[in-house]
């Protein structure tokens, strides 16, 4: 079945200093979206990517779809403490309409 | 004016108890889902119901039962609670299924003792 991979697990970074994430899904998808999970929150959506090739931006963050709609990264310049939290990325099938989560990437920014 | 609502937030209860968990949403919405959170913030989807319908049904313990009064209500039921049914469960809600951002409840963290 559809798999969508989120490295790293793990991220501690400087305040200041910049913060990827990347998301590789196991089949072609018909979109990508990103939420942000705040420590003891729920997921809150960021963005929706849809066309391959795809970039688009928000304010610090930019968030690209690959070519072949089967990746995507998050990235986010000179983070700031609160940028902290888990960063999920989900994509759906291009046949499917199963929304299907990314494990997750936890941010943690040291002051 | 919580656009998606769970209760309880919190619930705590024995092992063999049956307890279910409220989700209502306010958006319009005509799909609604439910996703359990494990203890590694892995996001698992559950169940999609689209007006009422149950659409999507992963494979998931037949002691947990979703059930849709209404396209703005999604319940879940679970009978015989297990340890490892321990978790956070997320409902969430969309607009015309998964092609649009779903909004999350507060969640309902579920301890089984």
């Amino acid at each position: 079945g559809q798999q969508v991979m989120q490295i790293p697990q793990y991220q501690h970074v400087q305040e200041g200093e910049d913060f990827t994430t990347y998301c590789n899904s196991s089949t072609t998808l018909s979109n990508i979206q990103w939420y942000k999970q705040r420590p003891g929150g729920h997921p809150v959506f960021l963005i929706q990517l849809v066309k391959s090739g795809e970039v688009k931006k928000q304010k610090r963050l930019t968030f690209q779809f690959g070519e072949a709609k089967k990746n995507s990264s998050l990235h986010i310049t000179a983070t700031q403490t609160t940028d902290v939290g888990t960063y999920f990325c989900a994509g759906s099938g291009e046949y499917g309409n199963k929304l299907v989560f990314g494990a997750g990437t936890i941010l943690r920014v040291k002051s | 004016d919580t656009a998606v609502s769970q209760t309880p937030k919190y619930l705590v209860t024995q092992m063999g108890n049956d307890k279910s968990i409220k989700c209502e949403q306010n958006l319009g919405h005509d799909t609604m889902y439910w996703y359990k959170q494990d203890s590694k913030k892995f996001l698992k989807i559950m169940f999609s119901y689209n007006n009422k319908e149950l659409i999507i049904n992963e494979t998931v313990p037949n002691r947990f039962s979703p059930k849709s009064p209404d396209k703005a209500h999604l319940n879940l039921h679970i009978n015989s609670l297990e340890l490892g049914d321990s978790a956070v469960y997320f409902c969430a809600s969309s607009a015309t299924g998964l092609l649009t951002e779903a909004f999350f409840g507060q969640g309902t963290r579920l301890t089984v003792v």
